[in-house]
C-alpha cells in the first residue's frame, strides 16, 4: 500500500498539456525530494525528475516537477504519443524507520 | 556509459530459491548503493530496501525481511538478491537500479529486469 497517491490515469490530445498531481504528507514529501520516474509499456523505469523539478541529461524540457507542502506534481507539455506510459512519483519516507516509496502510479494515454 | 545489466527470467516452484544478480559497469561500483524495486504483474512499484556497496550493510523495507537477502561481490561489481521459500505471491519483475544521494535519493540507472515466476 502507497503513501504517496496519484489519479490512476491521465490524457490529453497530441499538442495539450497534461498535469499528474502526487499527494503525499509530512513524513515524505513534505520534508524531503520527489523523483518521477517513466516506464513505457514492456520497459524498465526510467527517472525522468529529480531533486523536486531537474532533469536528467536527455530528458525534454517538456516534462517539469514542482513540488509544493505535501504535494507535488508532474507536467507534460506538447504532449507527444510516445509519452503514452505510466508515471510513478517517488519519495524518501522518515516513518517507520524510513524507506522509500513509490506513488500508486499514473497512466498517461495520448488520445 | 552506466549499465546495470540483470540476469535472466526465472521459472521456480513453491519451496525454492532464486537468485538474480545485477552486474553494474561504467562507474565505480563501490560508489553508490544498489537498491532493489519490486514490480508485480499489472502493479506498480514496490521499493525492497537496499545495500552499502562500500561495507555490503543492507537494508530492507517492511516486507521483505527475512526471506529476502541482498549481497555483492565487489570483484566484479556485482550485486545478488536471493530471495527463499518462494511464494506464488513472489512472482514479479525485479529491478535493480543505482542510488544516488545527493540532496535526497534518486534512482538514476536502472537494470532492465528479471521476471521471476513462481509455479507448480
Amino acid at each position: 500500500q502507497s503513501v504517496l497517491t496519484q489519479p490512476p490515469s491521465a490524457s490529453g490530445t497530441p499538442g495539450q498539456r497534461v498535469t499528474i498531481s502526487c499527494s503525499g504528507s509530512s513524513s515524505n514529501i513534505g520534508s524531503g525530494t520527489v523523483n518521477w520516474f517513466q516506464q513505457l509499456p514492456g520497459t524498465a523505469p526510467k527517472l525522468l525528475i529529480y531533486t523536486n523539478h531537474q532533469r536528467p541529461s536527455g530528458v525534454p524540457d517538456r516534462f517539469s516537477g514542482s513540488k509544493s507542502g505535501t504535494s507535488a506534481s508532474l507536467a507534460i507539455s506538447g504532449l507527444q504519443s510516445e509519452d503514452e506510459a505510466d508515471y510513478y512519483c517517488a519519495a524518501w519516507d522518515d516513518s517507520l524507520n524510513g524507506s522509500f516509496v513509490f506513488g500508486t502510479g499514473t497512466k498517461v494515454t495520448v488520445l | 556509459q552506466v549499465q546495470l545489466v540483470q540476469s535472466g527470467s526465472e521459472l521456480k516452484k513453491p519451496g525454492a530459491s532464486v537468485k538474480v544478480s545485477c552486474k553494474a559497469s561504467g562507474y565505480t561500483f563501490t560508489n553508490y548503493a544498489v537498491t532493489w524495486v519490486r514490480q508485480a504483474p499489472g502493479q506498480g512499484l514496490e521499493w525492497m530496501g537496499w545495500i552499502n556497496t562500500n561495507t555490503g550493510n543492507p537494508t530492507y523495507a517492511q516486507g521483505f525481511t527475512g526471506r529476502f537477502v541482498f549481497s555483492l561481490d565487489t570483484s566484479v561489481s556485482t550485486a545478488y538478491l536471493q530471495i527463499s521459500s518462494l511464494k506464488a505471491e513472489d512472482t514479479a519483475v525485479y529491478y535493480c537500479t543505482r542510488a544516488v544521494d545527493i540532496e535526497g535519493y534518486y534512482f538514476d540507472y536502472w537494470g532492465q529486469g528479471a521476471l521471476v515466476t513462481v509455479s507448480s
